[in-house]
């Protein structure tokens, strides 16, 4: 069974930059879709974006603030988010969907982060 | 991108009622959608992939269908549990999306 928890700091600054990573314990298949969602509070489901070893692609509406990357050992992937708001305080997920599965995969705990100075 | 429309935002309902959700798509989504639960403070829990295909553990009372850019999630006796939101995401396109969202309260 596939685990996945999410760390990082709960609080960063409005226009700094918010660094998340997802900590993934058991046998993961690194050609999946190791993925990032977030929801804002009291908001809908928001896909970030998502990568594999061989594609990465996000969100047109953050890609220019986004990085995803994923760990070559296949244990970790992480998020980066550039130029922070007060919008961006959400809780955020770490996900991995099976590749051709049309939604299976699993998804981590979440983790709040909340910008504000 | 595909757009995702869901309906109803809310709807009210009571134990043992059958409740049906819809997700309609801008474009054709072939079966590359789901369905996902989510209850407050939790994460996100698939009930339905591929438009039809029940998630392991899922209540058969859970069910999917539709195809092209209709599709409907169907509670066929709604359980105390079942309370919860309900959100559908494609994968057809080049960036994935949500719904956005549909919540089944009490009546």
């Amino acid at each position: 069974q596939v685990q996945l928890q999410e760390s990082g700091p709960g609080l960063v600054k409005p226009s700094e930059t918010l660094s998340l990573t997802c900590t993934v314990s058991g046998a993961a298949d690194t050609t999946h879709h190791w993925s990032w969602v977030r929801q804002a509070p009291g908001k809908g489901l928001e896909w970030i974006g998502h990568t594999d070893f061989s594609d990465t692609r996000y969100n047109p509406f953050l890609k220019s603030r986004v990085t995803i990357s994923l760990d070559t050992s296949g244990t970790q992937f992480s998020l980066r988010l550039t130029s922070v708001t007060a919008a961006d305080t959400a809780v955020y997920y770490c996900a991995i969907y099976f590749r051709g599965q049309g939604g299976r995969g699993f998804w981590g705990q979440g983790s709040l982060v909340t910008v504000s100075s | 991108d595909i757009q995702m429309t869901q309906s109803p935002t809310t709807l009210s309902a009571s134990v043992g009622d059958r409740v049906t959700i819809t997700c309609r798509t801008s474009q054709s989504v072939d079966h590359w959608l789901a369905w996902f639960q989510q209850k407050p403070g939790r994460a996100p829990k698939l009930l339905i992939y591929k438009v039809s295909y029940l998630d392991s553990g899922v209540p058969s009372r859970f069910s999917g269908s539709g195809s092209g850019t209709e599709f409907t999630l169907t509670i066929s006796s709604l359980q105390p549990d079942d309370f919860a939101t309900y959100y559908c995401q494609q994968f057809r396109d080049y960036w994935w999306t949500f719904g956005q969202g549909t919540k089944v309260e009490v009546k």
